[in-house]
């Protein structure tokens, strides 16, 4: 059965930092990776999708990697801003539905 | 862009009253879920759809049931609402295929009393 790891589950850094964020995986059998954000009492925003033959995408200040034989996805947000400041998740899909991280809690701090 | 809108952002329920969720999406896509999400627990699968009528069970679907009579329609039923069913409630869609993405709703703040 997938399982999907998030470390650190929380994190806080100094506005203007540079920071990555890690997801694992155990099943390296996987269709695409995809990477939420999710504001407090909000539902979940797309940021980025990695399909499993790509090694990374990038949108703005957004960048993620996928290496699908170790199971390990990384987002990478570059010049943290306090608006940056939410949960992330990032989820696996196979031949199942989405499975999910429990999330890194990230704060940027003014 | 994808809209996936759910019928309340906040419900208030008792205990035992019978409760539905809906959730609606704009873009015709066949597939559309229901989670909720626990502090500590993350997000859970309750059930999902993938056509018209047909509906597959999550990984914790008991007390609960769906109904999709119309594809771009989802509903969550609680039959008989109980307390530890309080939750946030998250719908979401995604169109078939292999890499596409899922998009969700903003949620339904759900406090059975």
């Amino acid at each position: 059965k997938q399982e999907v790891t998030q470390i650190p589950a929380a994190l806080s850094v100094p506005e203007g930092e540079n920071l990555v964020l890690n997801c694992s995986f155990t099943d390296s059998a996987i269709y695409n990776l995809q990477w939420f954000r999710q504001d407090p009492g909000k539902g979940l925003t797309s940021l980025l999708l990695i399909q499993s033959s790509q090694r990374e995408q990038t949108s703005g200040r957004l960048n993620a990697s996928l290496d699908k034989s170790s199971g390990r996805s990384t987002l990478y947000i570059a010049a943290s801003q306090p608006g940056d400041s939410a949960t992330y998740l990032c989820a696996v899909s196979g031949n199942t539905p989405l499975v999910f991280g429990k999330g890194t809690r990230l704060s940027v701090i003014a | 862009d994808v809209k996936v809108t759910q019928s309340s952002r906040y419900l208030v329920k008792r205990t035992g009253e019978k409760v539905f969720l809906e959730c609606v999406q704009d873009m015709d896509h066949e597939n559309m879920f229901w989670y909720r999400q626990d502090p500590g627990l993350g997000l859970r699968l309750i059930y999902f759809s993938y056509d018209v009528k047909m509906k597959e069970k999550g990984d914790i679907p008991e007390g609960y049931s769906v109904s999709r009579e119309k594809k771009e329609r989802f509903s969550l039923i609680l039959e008989s609402a109980s307390t530890n069913q309080t939750s946030m409630y998250l719908c979401a869609s995604l169109r078939a295929g292999r890499d596409n993405e899922q998009f969700f709703g903003p949620g339904t703040r759900l406090t059975v009393l």
